[in-house]
């Protein structure tokens, strides 16, 4: 069964690095999202990229964050300098068609000491 | 402010009780509502439903939606250990793909 897949599954930086996380979505999907989930607390919102660009991102997404589908399997999450408020597994999401069901990938657990 | 708002926040039941999930929600451009499936990992996708009134069904568990009143509910009958996880409510709006979670419910069956 196709799935969507993330790597790394876990990431740690320091304060203030970048950091680039990747989703291969499922293949032939068109619609691909960034959520990310605080421990504790509920899934957020990031962004959500069809046909090559940003459809919506909400206020999380500020000028630190930017996205990219650099070919035609990977889609990008790039932290330009991370904070320490940006610990949080990262999920990466896609369907085929909207509105449709989402699948999630298994999701980068991101800690920024 | 809370766009999608699920109750109860937690759930602890008996194997083999009822229980019955809400989500009631308030978003602009309704496309659809989502129920996930969240045990320690990634959500699991278990429902989507666009029409009021129909029931969607699969085994032990069904969920109808009311676009009128604007809420949702969960069912799952006979619960299993199994069943014990964070049950997640997601609401896709029409205007540029954007999907909001409410809090989800703890639900936890002991045998």
């Amino acid at each position: 069964e196709p799935e969507v897949t993330q790597t790394p599954s876990h990431q740690v930086t320091q304060m203030g690095q970048e950091v680039i996380l990747r989703c291969v979505p499922i293949s032939n999907h068109l619609y691909f999202y960034w959520y990310r989930q605080i421990l504790g607390q509920k899934v957020e919102f990031l962004v959500s990229f069809y046909n090559n660009e940003i459809s919506e991102k909400s206020e999380i997404f500020d000028d630190q964050f930017s996205v990219e589908r650099p070919d035609g399997s990977n889609f990008t999450l790039k932290i330009r300098s991370t904070k320490l408020e940006d610990s949080a597994m990262y999920f990466c999401a896609s369907n085929q068609d909207y509105p449709d069901t989402q699948y999630f990938g298994p999701g980068t657990r991101l800690t920024v000491l | 402010e809370d766009k999608v708002v699920q109750s109860p926040l937690s759930l602890v039941v008996h194997e083999g009780d009822t229980v019955t999930l809400n989500c009631s929600y308030e978003v602009t451009n309704f496309r659809s509502l989502l129920w996930y499936k969240q045990e320690k990992k990634a959500p699991t996708f278990l429902f989507m439903l666009t029409s009021s009134g129909i029931e969607k069904k699969s085994g032990r568990l069904s969920s109808i939606l009311d676009k009128k009143e604007l809420f949702s509910i969960l069912n799952i009958t006979a619960t299993q250990t199994g069943d014990s996880a964070v049950y997640l409510c997601a609401v896709g709006t029409g205007t540029g793909n954007q999907f909001y979670f409410g809090t989800g419910t703890s639900l936890t069956v002991i045998p």
